[in-house]
């Protein structure tokens, strides 16, 4: 089993729909959970970060952990074109900026 | 702008030869990381480096060497290219105590290795 499991879709869905996008993890000492979007041949680029469990607002976008069933997610609200993307989940151990370890990407596709 | 930048873009190479990825970041970042991205893998970790003369190896590391010598530059070389190292490989720089959100990632360079 690897550390981290994403479904790696595709998904796809209209303009305004609602977006979960969701990763399991086996390793219990993870603090750190990510969120990276992907364009097409661009490196990856930070969405939001958080720690341990509960939530985390960003405009559009909410970040959940459940520590207890080792879970989390990302919610997409009114979601746009400019959406489609691969969303990768990533963790770590502390926020020293050291080794991430990523699931393996949902790529999202939304239609206008 | 500080910056983290990967060279070449696009690479074709010949079973065989040696090939070097260069990753170079101008952040003063203490952390560099090297990482390549295969469809159905994600991103897996190949070797990284916590400072000058520092390395260490990661999930993926055979086959691949790096060193530092500065604070600025970790090239990445396969000794060796073989087809199975055909990816996507990204180059990542970090401070620690600046937080996750300076965790920055370069633009990646192709390699296909015939």
């Amino acid at each position: 089993q690897k550390e981290v499991e994403q479904d790696p879709g595709p998904l796809s869905v209209p303009e305004g729909a609602i977006v979960s996008l969701n990763c399991t993890y086996s390793n219990s000492a993870f603090q750190y959970f990510m969120w990276y979007r992907q364009y097409s041949r661009k490196g990856p680029e930070l969405l939001m970060y958080t720690y341990s469990s509960g939530n985390k607002e960003d405009g559009r976008f909410t970040a959940q952990v459940d520590k207890s069933s080792k879970y989390i997610s990302l919610f997409i609200r009114d979601s746009q074109p400019s959406d489609s993307a691969t969303y990768l989940c990533a963790m770590t151990l502390n926020q020293a900026g050291t080794a991430l370890i990523f699931g393996k990407g949902t790529t999202l596709s939304v239609s206008s | 702008d500080a910056e983290i930048t990967q060279s070449p873009r696009h690479k074709i190479t010949e079973t065989g030869r040696q090939v070097t990825l260069a990753c170079h970041q101008t952040w003063n970042h203490n952390n560099m990381f090297w990482y390549r991205q295969d469809l159905g893998h994600g991103l897996r970790l190949i070797h990284y480096s916590y400072g000058v003369h520092d390395t260490n190896k990661g999930e993926v590391s055979d086959g691949y060497s790096v060193s530092r010598s500065n604070t600025e530059d970790l090239p990445l070389t396969l000794e060796s290219a073989a087809s199975s190292q055909t990816s996507v490989y990204f180059c990542a720089s970090s401070e620690p105590g600046q937080g996750l959100d300076g965790y920055t990632f370069g633009s990646g360079t192709r390699l296909t290795v015939v």
